[in-house]
């Protein structure tokens, strides 16, 4: 099973860009790592999902260095409500199973 | 429109009870999850169906029961309801079946007390 490491908080500031890094060395080769945001109350959301490389969308950015053994979500100029709970996700081809870590709780300042 | 609904919200009941917990998506999705979550966040997969059919079934007490009658619908049976069955549970739907490469969209959770 691809275990997933990633800190348990980070703190910024409005207008910064937040960067957390989530660790998954045993990932195999056809594994995908995936993104997710959950705010209080509410189901996680899909924030962005990668293979190799750099992935962006409207959201996000998504750093993954060609070993793949660790995986850098970048959230470019954060506001208040961006504060939330982020999971790094890797979802294992074999035996179809999902694994998700233990979710890096971000907490955006005025 | 709610993509991914599921009912009730809140459930409080008492140790030994059975209860459900309903899912339906309108998304048109193939396969359906339900996944709990402790009360220190960690979020795991219980059972995955696509098109009715079983593909995840970790390991959990056989006192879970996830009954799918078509793929919009995924429902969850708890029989002789134990006080660490409490928890937030998430109903989730995705279009792969094949569940690397996909983008599953969640429910609003169902917060169930055991007391």
């Amino acid at each position: 099973l691809a275990k997933t490491t990633q800190p348990i908080s980070m703190d910024s500031y409005e207008g910064q860009e937040v960067n957390i890094t989530c660790s998954h060395n045993n990932i195999a080769t056809n594994d995908y790592i995936t993104w997710y945001q959950q705010f209080p109350s509410q189901g996680p959301r899909f924030i962005i999902q990668g293979y190799k490389t750099k992935v962006t969308n409207e959201v996000a950015s998504l750093f993954i260095p060609a070993d793949r053994k660790s995986s850098t979500l970048s959230l470019p100029r954060v506001s208040l409500s961006d504060t939330a709970v982020y999971y790094c996700l890797v979802a294992e081809a074999a035996g179809n199973k999902l694994t998700f870590g233990g979710g890096t709780r971000v907490l955006v300042k005025p | 429109d709610t993509a991914v609904s599921q009912t009730p919200k809140y459930l409080v009941t008492q140790m030994g009870n059975d209860k459900s917990i309903k899912c339906e998506q309108n998304l048109g999705h193939d396969t359906m999850y339900w996944y709990k979550q402790d009360s220190k966040k960690f979020l795991k997969i219980m059972f995955s169906y696509n098109n009715k059919e079983l593909i995840i079934n970790e390991t959990v007490p056989n006192r879970f029961s996830p009954k799918s009658p078509d793929k919009a619908h995924l429902n969850l049976h708890i029989n002789s309801l134990e006080l660490g069955d409490s928890a937030v549970y998430f109903c989730a739907s995705s279009q792969e079946g094949a569940i690397m490469n996909t983008e599953a969209f969640f429910g609003q959770g169902t917060r169930l007390t055991v007391v």
